[in-house]
């Protein structure tokens, strides 16, 4: 009954290739998020869905591209991967109204390592 | 927008200690500051929160103060125990948007 699941756990892969990663909630949220953590173990928001409407594009690179299937699924597809994109993705979830507005709700994350 | 200053960055206390940390942020706007906690290798988890109609909030060992007319806000642990030593964040929204958080403070606890 996790909240939260995001696959793969892990990543390793090649500079130059693509890869996604999963994000699924089972929270009934309506606002899904992808961070980025990197070895300085800082948090920094790269997208934000609202009820599958993109609400936050940070500035990140057009490599990176969010899809969001439906309000419980936000996917992250990344191309043409470099050394800087390795980092720990983490995916999140909160609801925009009601009980514990604004709280995130966060994946076990995704490791990433591009060699 | 929105810029959320965390200190320290490193803190180490003993066990039985007191650990504080401070955080400023610049958006007067802003009315919902949550502290999330992560342990090595885990994802943050929200230990606590505190919304900008209260000054402060207490939770067992745990406790978070506003100030809004100086825009900073502090967590205060007591007690601390070697469990506590993780990485703590800071974070800053104007309701539920998009959430700022702080560079992060790791915390030691040495027994």
């Amino acid at each position: 009954d996790t909240a939260v699941s995001q696959t793969p756990k892990y990543l390793v892969t090649q500079m130059g290739n693509d890869k996604s990663i999963k994000c699924e909630q089972n929270l009934g949220h309506d606002t899904m998020y992808w961070y980025k953590q990197d070895s300085k173990k800082f948090l920094k928001i790269m997208f934000s869905y609202n009820n599958k409407e993109l609400i936050i594009n940070e500035t990140v690179p057009n490599r990176f591209s969010p899809k969001s299937p439906d309000k419980a699924h936000l996917n992250l597809h990344i191309n043409s991967l470099e050394l800087g994109d390795s980092a720990v993705y983490f995916c999140a979830s909160s609801r925009t109204s009601g009980r514990n507005t604004g709280e995130l709700f966060f994946g076990e994350g995704s490791r990433l390592t591009v060699l | 927008g929105e810029n959320v200053e965390q200190h320290p960055s490193t803190l180490s206390v003993q066990e039985g200690d007191s650990a504080v940390i401070k955080c400023t942020y610049s958006d007067s706007a802003s009315n919902y500051f949550p502290w999330y906690k992560q342990e090595l290798g885990k994802r943050p988890q929200l230990i606590i929160d505190i919304r900008s109609n209260v000054g402060e909030k207490k939770d067992q060992r745990i406790a978070v103060t506003l100030n809004k007319t100086a825009k900073h806000f502090s967590l205060h642990i007591t007690e601390t125990q070697p469990e506590d030593s993780a990485v703590y964040f800071c974070a800053a929204s104007i309701g539920a948007g998009k959430s700022t958080f702080g560079d992060g403070t790791t915390l030691t606890v040495k027994p």
